[in-house]
Parts: structure tokens; C-alpha cells; sequence
């Protein structure tokens, strides 16, 4: 059964930093894109960042470009979200998704979330 | 970046019956592939979204046949028979064809 276990969210002040990591279990991790896709309070889904499964390649929103950094650690089957400088409107609850597709991308699975309120 | 709008924002139906939500693209989803990319997803109140759909009208693995897809273009419907109380929540439509990608704004649907 395919398993993913996002952690690290909470409280954190405007211009501060945070990591979200997401723990992988019931499939071959290193085979698999991976992405976070975000979802603000009572709004709609954000697609965030996308890893290619051997790291090599990285892709990510305009809005988070320079400030979000996603990697993966394949040895460990973890995805990270590395949020720097961050805003009151990057508020939100940030899913770690399984990617699918070469020349679409789409999520097949979805962790649980976790929740990343920025504000003083 | 390519807007999808959903309509209706939300929706009433009765157990057992039938109801239909709507997707239009401000751009064609035809891919030079000649694929069509476009998802929907269900996300139960609680949850994360769940897949349904792919390619408009493909069921995801354990995906019930009440759900089906359909469409071309511009304009997708997702239609859902004999509705189960487990299908309340919010359904979103996904384009996969131009990047970025993204979802529509959701439509709740909620028991009569």
C-alpha cells in the first residue's frame, strides 16, 4: 500500500524558514517523480515544486521560485520542502503527491498534509 | 497559465440519484501528443484528494463505474450515478497539458 507521511509543518513568523519532510513507504521510491501541491484555507489546489526521481531535475511555481527549495534523499525514501523568506500567503496545507506521467504530469497519491501557518 | 472553471461552485443530490459538474478550459487540452490531459479528483471532507479520472475519462484503480468522464477540447463533464454518501466532498478538474498545470477552483457536492 502506497504511503506518504508529510511532517514539519506549524507556526513560523514572516521571513523565517521551515522544512516539510514526507516519508515514502509501499512502493520504490527512487522510481518516482514527486511533488508538493499546496492548499491555502478554504481555497483550491496549488501545484508547488516537482523532483524527477533521481533529483536531478527540479521545477517549481513562479510565486516560490528562489525562496523553495524541494529535494529527496532516495536512500532514505523522504522528500523535503525547503521554505525560506516565507509570506503570510504561502499559508497553507502543503501535500507530498506521487507524480505520474512523461509528458503530463499528475498525482496518484497523496499524503495526509500538513499545515504551515506564516504569521506574527 | 491555463484557467479552469467549474460550474456549479456547489451542488445538491439526493442519495441514489444522479448529478453532473462541468470543466471548461480558457484553452484547448489537446496535447501535440494528441492526448488529452485533463484529471478529476475527490477530496472528502478531512482528506487529501483522491484520483478518479485521467485522460477524461479513465477510472483510477477502485474507482466505482458510477463515476464516468467525458469531453473534448475545452469542455469536460464528470458525471456521477446512483450517488453514495461517500462521494460528498469536493471535486476538482486538473489540466496536464500546459505548464504550468493546474486544478479548478472545486465543486462542493452536498446532500439534499
Amino acid at each position: 500500500e502506497v504511503q506518504l507521511v508529510e511532517s514539519g509543518g506549524g507556526l513560523v513568523q514572516p521571513g523565517r524558514s521551515m522544512k516539510l519532510s514526507c516519508a515514502a513507504s509501499g512502493f520504490t521510491f527512487n522510481n518516482y517523480d514527486m511533488a508538493w501541491v499546496c492548499q491555502a484555507p478554504k481555497k483550491g489546489l496549488e501545484w508547488v515544486a516537482t523532483i524527477s526521481y533521481d533529483g536531478s531535475s527540479t521545477y517549481y511555481r513562479d510565486s516560490v521560485k528562489g525562496r523553495f527549495t524541494i529535494s529527496r534523499d532516495n536512500a532514505k525514501s523522504t522528500l523535503y520542502l525547503q521554505m525560506d523568506s516565507l509570506r503570510s500567503e504561502d499559508t497553507a496545507t502543503y501535500y507530498c503527491a506521487r507524480q505520474r506521467g512523461i509528458t503530463t504530469w499528475y498525482f496518484d497519491f497523496w499524503g495526509p498534509g500538513t499545515m504551515v501557518t506564516v504569521s506574527s | 497559465d491555463v484557467v479552469m472553471t467549474q460550474t456549479p461552485v456547489s451542488l445538491s443530490v439526493s442519495l441514489g440519484g444522479q448529478t453532473s459538474i462541468s470543466c471548461r478550459s480558457s484553452q484547448s487540452l489537446v496535447h501535440s501528443d494528441g492526448n488529452t490531459y485533463l484529471y478529476w479528483y475527490l477530496q472528502k471532507p478531512g482528506q487529501s484528494p483522491q484520483l478518479l479520472i485521467y485522460k477524461v475519462s479513465n477510472r483510477f484503480s477502485g474507482v466505482p463505474d458510477r463515476f464516468s468522464g467525458s469531453g473534448s477540447g475545452t469542455d469536460f463533464t464528470l458525471k456521477i450515478s446512483r450517488v453514495e454518501p461517500e462521494d460528498l466532498g469536493v471535486y476538482y478538474c486538473y489540466q496536464g497539458t500546459h505548464y504550468p498545470y493546474t486544478f479548478g477552483a472545486g465543486t462542493k457536492l452536498e446532500l439534499k
